[in-house]
């Protein structure tokens, strides 16, 4: 597609249950990373994609929190036993190669944990 | 650990106001991108400065790169209600980490 797609754009979901969301880049592009945004708060880094690396998941706040991407397109992360301090904006971001090159951010997931 | 700093946190300006936000890493950095994020929108990518001391003009606004590459700053000239949001630098080191700055929040007072 001409942009990054993210899906859903809305997600609300009761407190402990689990939810994926989906990204998918820019076709082309080998680098992809997810990040989370609280209200009126900066990017948190989640996970960084590149090609067939292995990821790198330093940003990851607990094991409840894992994310693959298959065939080096489409992206998944998924978050188990979701608490409500999980609410926040999650952003899927997707670039043509190494980390210097500019990235380019989807609407966004915003997920809401009731 | 690597630190991106922005300041200032907020900003309000009246229109018309000249406006900056600066931008500060703990170590040097190989380049630094700026990113405008609209209220409600996702980040979009404006420039990326990658030599010691370069400036960039994008019509009102200008970029520089501190000539020991661990700074930058944005200036934006006579500001219009356009440019409100939150404005982030992200800076890539030499071992290919990228540091999102914490942001500057701009309002522009019609």
């Amino acid at each position: 597609g001409a942009g990054v797609s993210q899906s859903p754009s809305n997600k609300v979901t009761e407190k402990g249950k689990d939810v994926e969301l989906r990204c998918d880049p820019i076709s082309g592009h080998t680098a992809l990373y997810w990040y989370r945004q609280s209200l009126g708060q900066g990017l948190e880094f989640l996970i960084y994609f590149q090609g067939n690396s292995a990821p790198d998941k330093s940003g990851l706040p607990s094991d409840r929190f894992s994310a693959e991407r298959t065939g080096g397109s489409v992206s998944t992360l998924t978050i188990q036993r979701t608490q409500q301090e999980d609410s926040a904006v999650y952003l899927c971001a997707s670039s043509l190669g190494t980390v210097g090159q500019p990235q380019h951010f989807g609407d966004g997931t915003r997920l809401s944990i009731l | 650990g690597q630190q991106v700093m922005q300041i200032p946190q907020y900003q309000h300006v009246q229109e018309g106001e000249d406006f900056t936000t600066y931008c500060n890493s703990s170590t040097t950095l190989s380049n630094i991108q700026w990113y405008k994020q609209r209220p409600g929108g996702h980040p979009v990518f404006l420039i990326q400065l990658v030599k010691s001391g370069e400036v960039k003009k994008q019509k009102r606004l200008t970029f520089q790169f501190g000539e020991a590459k661990k700074n930058s700053s944005l200036h934006i000239t006579a500001t219009q209600t356009t440019d409100v949001g939150t404005y982030f630098c992200a800076g890539i080191t030499g071992a290919n980490n990228l540091f999102f700055g914490t942001g500057t929040r701009l309002t522009v007072i019609p």
